[in-house]
């Protein structure tokens, strides 16, 4: 079954603005993880966040989670038209497994 | 450190042929996962293994797909029979441990069409 729900499922932004994502989730998880997708290509991982922290940073990227909602958000500062790809958050529960969301759609216009 | 290496990339077959794609992990990590991705999709977990042991299949349907990570060599994944919809792509991921806390490392994935 499908865990994380991301939305908005697209977003369009200027170059320079923020861009925000949201996921939530519906069952316990050991850590929640970013990941980014260019058209047509694999997954980079950004970002993984456990569940006993509530942010963390890396380079423009930040990310916070809320067990108590069960939800996490992606911010993007400042962003560049290469930052235009698909992001998926997934989680890890109890296994190993990745379980992932449908994606947001971002698009970066220079 | 070379990344985990998928091939083909591109794998076009025709309705009732078998596909075969492998995954090479990143170097040192023994646990390799396969996930399927179709359009307008997130991925869905398939399979997990390490050296010579499937792990947790729960997410491979029963029939025609099946898994193996040998001892040698890099794991296949294969699809029996192939029918439109497992037209998809398919990406396999590496972690150097149980992967339970752990990132894992995703392949550039193999397009599969099924004509």
């Amino acid at each position: 079954s499908q865990q994380g729900e991301e939305d908005p499922q697209a977003l369009s932004i200027q170059e320079g603005e923020n861009a925000t994502m949201n996921c939530s989730y519906k069952t316990s998880i050991n850590n929640l993880q970013w990941y980014r997708q260019n058209s047509g290509r694999g997954l980079v991982h950004l970002i993984l966040i456990r569940s006993n922290e509530r942010e963390k940073h890396s380079g423009r990227l930040r990310v916070t989670l809320d067990t108590s909602k069960k939800s996490s958000s992606l911010l993007i500062t400042a962003s560049r038209a290469a930052d235009t790809a698909s992001y998926f958050c997934a989680t890890q529960g109890g296994s190993e497994k990745l379980v992932f969301g449908k994606g947001t759609k971002l698009t970066v216009n220079p | 450190n070379a990344g985990v290496m998928q091939n083909p990339r591109h794998l076009v077959r025709r309705r009732g042929q078998e596909a075969r794609l492998r995954c090479s992990p990143m170097k040192g990590h023994s646990h390799v996962y396969w996930y399927r991705q179709l359009p307008e999709e997130g991925l869905k977990f398939m399979v997990y293994l390490q050296k010579e042991n499937i792990i947790d299949e729960s997410g491979m349907p029963k029939e025609r797909f099946s898994a193996e990570f040998p001892k040698e060599g890099p794991s296949i994944l294969r699809i029996q029979q192939v029918v439109r919809g497992d037209s998809a792509a398919y990406f396999c991921a590496s972690s150097p441990s149980n992967g339970r806390d752990d990132t894992q490392y995703f392949g550039p994935g193999t397009r599969l069409t099924v004509l």
